[in-house]
């Protein structure tokens, strides 16, 4: 089965230091997809980037990059500069194929980080 | 846009009550998610609805749980009776319809904080 793991329970920095938060995945899918979730403390669950597992591709969006790498099952967030407003529970989450060929999420146990001034 | 309505916000109920959940997923999303979860874990997935069908339910109590999703819009979900272990956050989710480029991009509500007393 696919199982997701974020073994950071919490990170705590001080603002415009940079953090990296981990996700390690396990997956019996050839084709498959990646996710990271960002829960502010309102509690709803904000998506941040999807990719899918043929695109090794870096991505950098601002102050955030994922780093994607299939040979170690590893999909990476690093948050450049944090500020307190990044301050949330981010979650991790890997998509499973179902037999009605529909996908589900699996989510990761989430790291939550701390971002103090 | 409109996001994802959820209510009630806020639900308390003695054990073996009964109680019901409402979601109002984004307008032309054909996809519905509805998720539990518990105070330090991720989400997890209770069932699927492509339009008016199921696509997953493994995860469902089906003793006790139940969902719907009438005409392929609204849905609700309801617990009858409610354990002291359902205590949770209830969250639903919305995505497009499978097959476009932002198909399994969920989108969250805010969610229904369960207490069973």
């Amino acid at each position: 089965a696919q199982k997701v793991t974020q073994a950071q329970t919490e990170i705590s920095v001080v603002e415009k230091e940079d953090v990296t938060l981990d996700c390690v995945y396990e997956t019996r899918d050839t084709t498959y997809y990646l996710f990271w979730y960002k829960q502010p403390p309102s509690g709803e669950l904000v998506f941040l980037i999807r990719r899918n597992s043929f695109d090794e591709q870096n991505e950098i969006s601002g102050r955030y990059s994922w780093n994607f790498q299939k040979s170690t099952s590893s999909f990476n967030f690093t948050i450049t500069a944090s500020q307190v407003v990044d301050s949330a529970v981010y979650f991790c989450a890997l998509s499973e194929a179902l037999n009605t060929g529909f996908q589900k999420l699996v989510f990761g146990t989430g790291t939550r980080l701390l971002v103090s001034p | 846009e409109a996001g994802v309505a959820q209510s009630p916000r806020y639900k308390i109920i003695e054990k073996r009550q009964s109680v019901a959940f409402w979601c109002n997923p984004i307008s032309g999303h054909a996809t519905l998610y509805w998720y539990q979860q518990i105070l330090g874990q991720g989400p997890k997935l209770l069932i699927q609805f492509q339009n008016n069908g199921v696509v997953d339910d493994s995860q469902l109590p089906k003793d006790r749980f139940s969902a719907e999703r009438l005409k392929g819009v609204d849905s609700t979900l309801k617990i009858q009776p409610a354990k002291l272990e359902d205590s949770a956050v209830y969250l639903c989710a919305s995505s497009l319809a499978v097959g476009g480029p932002k198909s399994y991009e969920q989108y969250f509500g805010p969610g229904t904080r369960l207490t069973v007393t």
